[in-house]
């Protein structure tokens, strides 16, 4: 199983160009995640779908939007992408269960606005 | 809303030392504690966790321990390997289903020399 993945890895955009990037997961997770991490910040939720049909607004989500396109996949946009956007994004999964279970993060894209 | 603090945000010790790694949190109504280790270019992966309904949990080297009154939580890892070199991260949480959350701690680098 490829778990989840993210796509791009890597991209620059110059401000005020828009992106989507993409996140697709494999292991029938009912509930999908947005983070994003910068130095010295940890990670900080932006967004997040509880199920299919879904989302709800995290910590920062100013600046963007997502997609529950369907069970698999959840996707990020910047409309008019900004310097403080630059960051490293981070797509997670998990389980929809009453109790607590493991959530599952892709590998990243680190995006840069310039 | 919940706040996790994390202490140090850098570690350096010699191979075969213990290392503790230590958090604090705000909500008393978080009841689920995981921590996650990233290796450099990947995304966090969950080591291990514990439930507010237990003060200790241990697998193998790594062990947590979670003071509900005084709302802090900890790692420790024993016999430290070069390979536990990483950034690691403490979380909390309340509930679970669709109120399942993660707030993060900002980090600790961990450096183990050969």
């Amino acid at each position: 199983n490829a778990g989840v993945t993210q796509t791009p890895k890597f991209q620059v955009l110059k401000t005020g160009q828009s992106m989507t990037l993409q996140c697709a997961q494999d292991m029938n997770h009912n509930s999908m995640y947005w983070y994003r991490q910068d130095p010295g910040m940890g990670l900080r939720l932006i967004y997040y779908s509880a199920s299919e049909g879904t989302t709800d607004k995290g910590e920062v989500p100013n600046g963007y939007n997502v997609s529950r396109l369907n069970k698999r996949e959840f996707s990020l946009r910047l409309e008019s992408a900004a310097p403080s956007q630059t960051s490293v994004y981070f797509c997670a999964s998990r389980p929809r269960r009453r109790e607590h279970t493991e959530a599952f993060f892709g590998q990243g894209t680190r995006l840069t606005v310039v | 809303g919940e706040n996790v603090e994390q202490h140090p945000s850098t570690l350096s010790v010699q191979e075969g030392d213990s290392a503790v790694i230590k958090c604090t949190y705000s909500d008393s109504a978080s009841n689920y504690f995981p921590w996650y280790k990233q290796e450099l270019g990947k995304g966090p992966q969950l080591i291990i966790d514990i439930r507010s309904n237990v003060g200790e949990k241990k697998d193998q080297r790594i062990a947590v321990t979670l003071n509900k009154t005084a709302k802090h939580f900890s790692l420790h890892i024993t016999e430290t390997q070069p390979e536990d070199s990483a950034v690691y991260f403490c979380a909390a949480s309340r509930g679970g289903g669709s109120n399942y959350k993660l707030t993060f701690g900002k980090g600790t680098l961990l450096t183990v020399n050969p």
